[in-house]
């Protein structure tokens, strides 16, 4: 167990549709990372946020944005949402710079 | 951007050694990761290089040459379990803490 908490583990969505990924990081730690794998990609880096402020910004889509709350918890919301978007999405978070500790990450499936 | 090469699938068999390879093309490089993934779970971390040389821990060792661009994961002694994707993620500097994934060797083990 590496102490982020991932909610919900699974979803299923239609197509257009809106969803919020939550997460809380390990006890202590300020920064927190949103990553995407699909099947056919690795682990795409999606962005981070450190003690609320955005730190590092990826691939990610206008459709998509984060935001990292006062209790440091995170969410990653998905609008319009397309078949493309079925993925793994995880969080991390760090103390600084040290590893990235994962959730066990929220699966989405859009039909 | 980054550039991070590795073998796309790798077997061995149970009680072997194992050299997984990544090579990476960077600027402003700022350490290297290596991560175990079992299918549809969490990445879980295994090391750290940022400087050149080998790290040894337990069964599993990494090796870092940052003028070649170049590190690999040693795992001795294998076992079943460690079937499963090894990423490779480097560090560079002002990403924040971000760290950028290749795609992963998958090992499989055998008897």
């Amino acid at each position: 167990d590496s102490g982020v908490t991932q909610t919900p583990k699974h979803l299923i969505t239609a197509t257009g549709q809106r969803v919020t990924l939550r997460c809380s990081p390990r006890s202590g730690d300020l920064s927190v990372y949103w990553y995407q794998q699909s099947l056919d990609q690795g682990l795409q880096f999606l962005i981070q946020y450190y003690n609320g402020e955005e730190r590092a910004k990826g691939n990610i889509l206008e459709r998509f944005s984060a935001q990292q709350f006062p209790d440091l918890h995170s969410e990653l919301n998905l609008s319009s949402l397309e078949l493309g978007d079925s993925a793994l999405y995880f969080c991390a978070s760090s103390t600084g710079a040290g590893e990235l500790f994962f959730g066990e990450g929220s699966r989405l499936t859009v039909l | 951007g980054q550039n991070i090469d590795q073998p796309t699938e790798m077997t061995a068999t149970e009680g072997a050694i194992v050299q997984i390879n990544c090579t990476y093309q960077t600027s402003g490089f700022n350490g290297l990761f290596w991560y175990q993934q079992h299918a549809g779970e969490a990445p879980t971390f295994l090391s750290y290089n940022v400087l050149d040389g080998l790290e040894e821990k337990g069964r599993f060792s990494s090796f870092l040459s940052r003028s070649k661009g170049y590190s690999y994961l040693l795992l001795k002694e294998l076992q079943m379990k460690d079937s499963a994707s090894y990423l490779c993620a480097v560090r560079v500097t002002g990403g924040g803490n971000k760290l950028t994934f290749g795609t992963g060797t998958q090992l499989k083990v055998e008897l």
